[in-house]
């Protein structure tokens, strides 16, 4: 098992560009997450989907971010256009249709926005 | 209010010691809770569920207190591998979780 797998790892972007962050989850998970990570305000949920569907998208900043689950193996965290204080590391997780099973993460991506 | 509150540290212990962190929870519907650890610059790891009898996994124990909305993980007889962020996780409906923002421990030689 690879694991969840993102895209970059490491992203340094220009205010106002357009910045695409990919997460492909582990085989067989129903639940997909997108998170923030701060040191100010530590991880916190953007979106999540079950079964490709978005669930809770409460947590999304502003309409300057969108996601995607195109398919059960593909998602996608857009921010459109970039700013310097969405600086910060993008967790995606997934997780079995168990809420004790806890979640896998992926490496993140550490976006830089200058 | 935060859903979960945590003691942010640092907490710096000596090898061998014991150390234990608390976490508080806000949602009295909290179903599920758990530990997990980070280490610098990584992505947050699972390291125990957090069971209603209490629960132990070698030299880490954690337990759950409903009534005053609590969780907390003991690690006994510290090693330097254990310095790391430690995250406290309640979940409500719907298999969304919400962290605490970390208790950083680091373990001295």
């Amino acid at each position: 098992d690879a694991g969840v797998i993102q895209s970059p790892r490491h992203e340094v972007t220009e205010m106002g560009q357009e910045v695409t962050l990919r997460c492909k989850p582990i085989s067989g998970h129903d639940y997909l997450f997108w998170y923030r990570q701060t040191m100010m305000r530590g991880l916190e949920l953007l979106i999540y989907f079950n079964n490709n569907v978005p669930i809770d998208d409460s947590g999304m900043p502003e309409d300057r971010f969108s996601a995607k689950m195109p398919n059960a193996s593909f998602s996608t965290l857009k921010i459109q256009p970039s700013e310097p204080r969405d600086s910060a590391v993008y967790f995606c997780a997934s997780s079995i249709d168990r809420v004790a099973s806890g979640y896998t993460f992926g490496s993140g991506t550490r976006l830089t926005v200058v | 209010r935060k859903e979960v509150e945590q003691d942010p540290g640092p907490f710096n212990v000596p090898e061998g010691a014991t150390v234990a962190f608390n976490c508080t929870y806000s949602n009295s519907a909290s179903q599920s809770f758990f530990w997990y650890r980070q280490d610098c610059r990584k992505e947050p790891k699972l390291l125990m569920s957090v069971y209603s009898s209490g629960n132990e996994d070698g030299r880490f124990t954690a337990q759950l207190n409903r009534a005053s909305q609590y969780i907390s993980l003991l690690i006994r007889d510290s090693k330097l591998s254990d310095s790391a962020t430690y995250l406290c996780v309640a979940t409500k409906a719907g298999n969304q979780f919400y962290f605490g923002t970390g208790t950083s421990l680091t373990v001295i030689p």
